[in-house]
């Protein structure tokens, strides 16, 4: 199966700042998502893209589908900002359609 | 337009019972998938239900089993359970096999 790799694994910022998160995959995916897990453990949808690049207020996201890797940008980071991001794709032709394979996440750490 | 909702939220068990988890899937998706997340770890497929069938199944032993229902509703079996099926259970619903999957806010399994 595909390896997905994110980095960093910890981030801590002050509010405010800003952040790059990254997201590396071993072979080629389709329906990229990420996600933000909240303190209750549910997964909230942020970008699907599974190419280019899309923005959603003081966050955005790119995916370079050649080069098998996205990034999540974080301007002017919250408090509320803070959980752990995970990004997800599955594989291009693959059996398995759905399976959504995630990396470890990056656990950000906002404070005031 | 309801979102995916998952039942029970918490849930112990002792090592050797049966569990039964539920999901009822966004209003319209008719693929369901489920996802294993221990702590600390990005979750894990476990498998995907599309029209009734199981579509595609990640690395988890018989034992773990799954239904869909006429109304895309699914359910997540575990028999013999053990320590280790200690974690956070996941639900996500999609429109279509490969399309963006929408999650659950997820049921916390104690296996003691």
């Amino acid at each position: 199966g595909i390896q997905v790799e994110q980095s960093p694994p910890d981030l801590i910022l002050q509010e405010g700042a800003n952040s790059t998160l990254r997201c590396n995959f071993s072979d080629s995916v389709n329906n990229l998502q990420w996600f933000h897990q909240n303190p209750w453990g549910q997964l909230i949808n942020l970008f699907y893209i599974p190419s280019g690049t899309k923005q959603n207020g003081r966050l955005s996201a790119t995916t370079v589908a050649t080069e098998r890797y996205s990034l999540l940008y974080i301007s002017s980071s919250q408090t509320t900002d803070s959980g752990v991001y995970f990004c997800a794709g599955t594989v291009l032709g693959g059996t398995s359609y759905g399976k959504l394979t995630f990396g470890q996440g990056t656990i950000l750490t906002v404070h005031p | 337009e309801t979102g995916v909702t998952q039942s029970p939220t918490h849930l112990i068990k002792t090592r050797g019972q049966q569990v039964t988890l539920r999901c009822s899937s966004q209003s319209g998706h008719n693929t369901v998938s489920w996802y294993q997340q221990a702590l600390g770890q990005g979750p894990q497929f476990i498998f995907q239900y599309y029209r009734e069938e199981e579509n595609g199944r990640g690395n988890f032993p018989p034992r773990f089993s799954g239904l869909q229902f006429p109304n895309y509703s699914s359910e997540l079996n575990v028999n013999a359970l053990e320590l280790d099926d200690s974690a956070l259970y996941l639900c996500a619903s999609s429109l279509a096999l490969q399309n963006i999957q929408y999650f659950g806010a997820g049921t916390r399994l104690s296996v003691l």
